[in-house]
């Protein structure tokens, strides 16, 4: 089954670098996704990365997939006070329709 | 830029009453999702469509239904509403999935529904 898990609360400090980490069971995921939702508002995409790929970087995000660990995680460069949010990871799998399975979600705390 | 509207932002009812929630898309897109979300559960899906007049259920579809009438409005009943269904609803739209992008879904602001 699908199962997709992350850590619930992350603090950084501006001007750090925030990690996110994201473990997944399904072993056919074809694609895995990272949101970002801001207080009192819908999930927006903030990048994705196709599963035969081990690393994206889209200017202050990387985004590195081990698929032997089944382990993806977001790095935020530069974290600033504006990157407070909820991040969700998500994956979508061969043969799962047009489904997602998102994470629990980690909230981001970023502190002066 | 794809847009998804829903209904309200906030709406509080009372145990049960009967409950809409409705939900616009501008882009044409095939498939429609209703979630909801709680603190520590992340999003779980309530039921989705994949066209007009089509519904399949997703994890939890228990206590709502859904109504598929047009390709771009999706809508979410909560037959009796119950307090345990006090959540925050969040509906998406995407397009069938494709080698490019994968299928990435759009969501709209969510409305935070209070059930008394």
């Amino acid at each position: 089954g699908e199962d997709v898990e992350q850590s619930l609360f992350l603090s950084v400090r501006e001007g750090d670098s925030s990690v996110i980490n994201c473990t997944y069971t399904d072993s056919s995921s074809t694609y895995l996704y990272w949101y970002k939702q801001e207080p009192g508002a819908g999930l927006q995409l903030l990048t994705y990365i196709f599963s035969n790929m081990d690393m994206k970087q889209d200017q202050r995000l990387t985004v590195l997939l081990n698929k032997k660990d089944k382990h993806l995680s977001l790095r935020i460069a530069d974290t600033q006070t504006g990157d407070s949010a909820i991040y969700f990871c998500a994956e979508s799998i061969t043969g799962g329709g047009n489904k997602l399975t998102f994470g629990t979600g980690t909230q981001l705390k970023v502190e002066l | 830029d794809v847009k998804v509207t829903q209904s309200s932002r906030y709406l509080v009812k009372r145990t049960g009453e009967k409950v809409f929630l409705e939900c616009v898309q501008d882009m044409d897109h095939e498939n429609m999702f209703w979630y909801r979300q709680d603190p520590g559960l992340g999003l779980r899906l309530i039921y989705f469509s994949y066209d007009v007049k089509m519904k399949e259920k997703g994890d939890i579809p228990e206590g709502y239904s859904v109504s598929r009438e047009k390709k771009e409005r999706f809508s979410l009943i909560l037959e009796s509403a119950s307090t345990n269904q006090t959540s925050m609803y969040l509906c998406a739209s995407s397009l069938p999935q494709n080698g490019k992008s994968g299928n990435e879904q759009f969501f709209g602001p969510g409305t935070r529904l209070t059930v008394l």
